[in-house]
């Protein structure tokens, strides 16, 4: 497969837990995304990677947040003391670019449960 | 402020008709558009670009338009089928000082048989 992929797929967790998601992204691809998207909502952008570095964070992402891509390849987003309001889908994307133009190829998301 | 809007209320259709969704943007002039496909559980998957210079694309059954006057997409699904039922969503860069898309939130299209 060589698609976007994330892992784990869901992740059920109690308030005030740490929680980490990996994507591994398409392997020719420089661009990485992280989105988060909630019911009935678009995704929402939290922060984006080209190579290995983090050139666009979102409000969206407090300190709690972390995100990391070592060497240019896969991702990690860390989510610490969770709270209720972070449970969503997270999803990853990678691209790049050309002529100006970029489409983005989505995993299929780590979905998160706060309890 | 800058948005992106699409309408909220699902879309029934019967099969075999036209399906047509529209996407609404405020201030910014986009240098292209872009429409993605979700299926429930899974991550969007990229659909049309069209550019600002252009006024119409198609691919297969596909078809988009972009009005840069009126700041509106149009998403049209000639011959539906039920396999066209998924939610369709809208893109574009909002701001010329950020890289990543900003996403509408999408509009659920109901196909029946």
């Amino acid at each position: 497969d060589t698609g976007v992929s994330q892992d784990p797929r869901h992740k059920i967790t109690k308030r005030g837990q740490n929680v980490t998601f990996r994507c591994d992204p398409i392997s020719e691809h420089n661009r990485l995304y992280w989105y988060r998207q909630t019911l009935g909502q678009g995704p929402e952008f939290l922060t984006y990677f080209q190579n290995e570095a983090q050139l666009e964070k979102s409000r969206l992402l407090s300190d709690r947040f972390s995100a990391e891509r070592p060497k240019g390849s896969f991702s990690t987003l860390e989510i610490q003391r969770t709270e209720q309001g972070d449970s969503a889908m997270y999803l990853c994307a990678s691209s790049f670019l050309r002529q100006g133009e970029e489409k983005l190829f989505f995993g299929s998301g780590t979905q998160l449960s706060v309890l | 402020s800058q948005k992106i809007e699409q309408n909220s209320e699902a879309l029934n259709i019967q099969e075999g008709k036209t399906a047509t969704l529209t996407c609404n943007y405020t201030n910014y002039s986009p240098a292209y558009l872009q429409w993605y496909r979700q299926d429930p559980g899974r991550g969007p998957v990229f659909l049309l670009l069209i550019r600002e210079n252009e006024k119409e694309k198609r691919k297969e059954r596909l078809k988009v338009t972009f009005d840069t006057t009126l700041k509106q997409s149009l998403f049209h699904i000639t011959a539906s089928q039920p396999a066209d039922s998924a939610t369709y969503l809208c893109a574009l860069i909002m701001d010329t000082g950020r890289r990543a898309l900003t996403f509408g939130s999408g509009t659920r299209l109901q196909v029946q048989p």
